[in-house]
């Protein structure tokens, strides 16, 4: 079965510097949704589109931003990288709905050095 | 704001033997739905089962099932004949629905370790 894809899977950049996540959703998912994973953490959400809106925002900087594009695959910008934005960034899909589950992608390792 | 506690960091079971990871939950909502993730050392984080807040029954997936007490706040994974394939990182998810967002909001996780 497809699952969902994210692009890199490895990133490594410097400090200020900008860097683009991508996420292409199961098939026929209309719902995405981005988490940030510290070093010994757990997930912690940061923003989700549902049908191309955003549908939801948690912890996520005023330095990141994202959207979802027409054919439903999400990208998370990230601009003024700090130390503290090294971590592993998950997207999940799901059809959207009250019974719902959310599939994860591989995630993509940022690393800012 | 709903919370989600795993109180035991670390868990060890040998091969064979059978587990259970202890997950409870805070929410003043009467209608929600709970998950366990596994997180193995790849990080890939994978479903393991799911339990609808309002259905009595406790959910099964094979040799992973849970023990779901609603009146409680609790939802326990026991995993049966324990394999070497099912160490990794377990995590204890509520999902909250406010306003059309379903976001996932997970517990600090228990490592488990399977010794052969």
């Amino acid at each position: 079965a497809a699952g969902v894809i994210q692009s890199p899977r490895h990133l490594i950049k410097e400090k200020r510097e900008t860097a683009t996540l991508k996420c292409y959703p199961i098939p026929r998912h209309d719902t995405v949704y981005w988490y940030q994973q510290g070093p010994g953490q757990d997930p912690q959400f940061l923003i989700s589109f549902y049908e191309k809106m955003q549908s939801d925002k948690g912890s996520i900087p005023d330095r990141f931003s994202a959207q979802q594009f027409s054919d439903y695959h999400s990208e998370l910008n990230m601009s003024s990288l700090e130390l503290g934005d090294s971590a592993l960034y998950f997207c999940a899909s799901s059809t959207g709905g009250d019974t719902d589950t959310q599939y994860f992608g591989p995630g993509t390792r940022l690393t800012v050095l | 704001a709903q919370t989600v506690t795993q109180s035991q960091p670390e868990m060890s079971v040998q091969e064979a033997e059978t587990v259970t990871l202890s997950c409870t939950y805070d929410t003043s909502e009467s209608d929600y739905y709970l998950f366990w993730y596994k997180q193995p050392p790849s990080r890939q984080m994978i479903l393991v089962i799911r339990q609808e807040a309002y259905k009595q029954q406790n959910a099964t997936e094979n040799r992973f099932s849970v023990n779901f007490q609603k009146a409680a706040k609790s939802f326990s994974l026991k995993i049966s004949d324990s394999q070497l394939g099912d160490a990794a990182m377990y995590f204890c998810a509520y999902r909250v629905t406010q306003g059309g967002s379903e976001k996932l909001v997970f517990g600090k996780g228990t490592k488990l370790t399977v010794n052969p």
